[in-house]
């Protein structure tokens, strides 16, 4: 079992389609993070909150949006993408600096 | 660009025996290097951190870390079929304030019943 909850699991959208994942942790973590993974490939990171604030940034194209309401929440909003964006996409989050990172189980993306 | 290698695999290995993954980085100031385990279609599991040079145990793992030759290792004892994954090496890249972790490829191990 894992202390970092992603939803939903499963998710099929279609190019024109609007929808938010959501990843929750309530470890007292201050930085949070959205890995993006494709199929026989490492994540790779896509944005970092650190206390609440946008870190990092890795030139993320804008049709993903970032939101982090709170300590404990994050969420990925997702507009207009394309099929290419079709992936396994990660929360993890860390107690900040050089601590490890734990995952959340993923939400499995396909776009249509 | 820091980079981060590791052997791709396959790594095929029969049950009982000592599995050893190997990790080098090319980012000399890194100071947090972590093992994980990734099932298919799974997420990363954190099997072992390692901060110091030396080796560090933890039940059938152990991590070693040479800071000098910038290579990290993971020996798995007694083998397991359940040990069958991708090990992903990872190192924090703290550039500035920022803290990142960056992947290798990670390393497909196969243990044989």
């Amino acid at each position: 079992d894992t202390e970092v909850t992603q939803t939903p699991k499963h998710l099929v959208m279609g190019m024109t389609n609007k929808k938010s994942l959501k990843c929750e942790q309530h470890m007292g973590h201050r930085a949070m993070y959205w890995y993006k993974q494709k199929a026989k490939k490492p994540p790779e990171l896509m944005f970092v909150y650190s206390y609440e604030k946008l870190s990092i940034n890795e030139s993320v194209p804008s049709r993903f949006s970032p939101e982090c309401p709170n300590s404990s929440l994050l969420n990925l909003h997702l507009h207009a993408l394309q099929p290419e964006d079709s992936a396994l996409y990660l929360c993890a989050s860390s107690r900040a600096g050089d601590s490890p990172l734990h995952f959340g189980n993923g939400t499995r993306l396909t776009v249509t | 660009q820091k980079e981060v290698e590791q052997n791709s695999g396959p790594l095929s290995v029969p049950e009982g025996a000592i599995a050893s993954l190997n990790c080098t980085y090319s980012d000399r100031v890194s100071q947090s290097f972590f093992w994980y385990r990734q099932y298919s279609g799974k997420s990363p599991e954190l099997i072992m951190s390692i901060y110091s040079n030396g080796d560090k145990e933890d039940g059938r793992f152990t991590a070693q870390l040479n800071k000098a030759s910038q290579y990290v290792s993971l020996l798995i004892r007694d083998s397991q079929p359940s040990d069958s994954a991708t090990y992903l090496c990872a190192v924090i890249d703290s550039g500035g304030s920022n803290y990142k972790l960056t992947f290798g490829k990670g390393t497909l191990l196969t243990v044989n019943p």
